[in-house]
């Protein structure tokens, strides 16, 4: 059992400039989930796939971010045009079930700084 | 709408006396809460989840919760602390139906010797 992986850990950009982040979920977890955590709070919700469909997005998904599943394994998420606000640690979690009570397993996240 | 309060940003014990971590909860409907670990550098981890069974649940490493509808409260407790408890700790709610996770903003457990 590898766990739920996040690639890059790090990232350093300029404002302005686009980036890419890649979460390979646990095999065979039907849900994945990112979550955005700034410093002093606590993760907070984004977006979630059930399989490749993306059932849900908070309204602090703005147009700048897109998210993607296609194949219903792993997801990228996408900020554009990336501003000093959006520096924050993005993470990923999955789960196997389809309730909201089943263990959501987190990986190690991405720690995006924007200069 | 739902919500946790976690009532200190910091708390700290001496190893081997006992830890108590406050949370309180807002909710309109019947919550499930849990408790997830955070260690440096580490991915977040359940410790423990209460889902509308038993109001007192027990988790890893000795770790338990009790579910107390009266007031409200999830908090988190532990008899004896050990060094490798030192961690942040985030208070969870969600609701039946949805499955999002509104997390709180997190205690920070600190352990001396």
């Amino acid at each position: 059992d590898t766990g739920v992986s996040q690639d890059p850990r790090h990232k350093i950009t300029k404002r302005g400039q686009n980036v890419t982040f890649r979460c390979d979920p646990i095999s065979e977890h039907n849900r994945l989930y990112w979550y955005r955590q700034t410093l002093g709070q606590g993760p907070e919700f984004l977006t979630y796939f059930q399989n490749e469909a993306q059932l849900e997005k908070s309204r602090l998904l703005s147009d700048r971010f897109s998210a993607e599943r296609p194949k219903g394994s792993f997801s990228t998420l996408e900020i554009q045009r990336t501003e000093q606000g959006d520096s924050a640690m993005y993470l990923c979690a999955s789960s196997q079930g389809t309730t909201p009570t089943d263990t959501q397993y987190f990986g190690p996240g991405t720690r995006l700084t924007v200069l | 709408a739902q919500s946790v309060t976690q009532l200190d940003s910091h708390v700290s014990v001496s190893e081997g006396t006992p830890v108590l971590l406050r949370c309180n909860y807002s909710s309109s409907y019947s919550p499930s809460l849990f408790w997830y670990v955070q260690h440096p550098n580490k991915g977040l981890q359940l410790l423990l989840k209460y889902t509308s069974a038993a109001t007192l649940v027990k988790g890893i490493n000795g770790f338990e919760a009790e579910f107390k509808k009266s007031e409200t409260s999830f908090h988190l407790t532990k008899p004896s602390a050990h060094m490798s408890d030192a961690a942040e700790y985030f208070c969870v709610v969600t609701l039946g139906g949805y499955s999002t996770l509104t997390f709180g903003k997190g205690t920070m457990l600190l352990v001396s010797p």
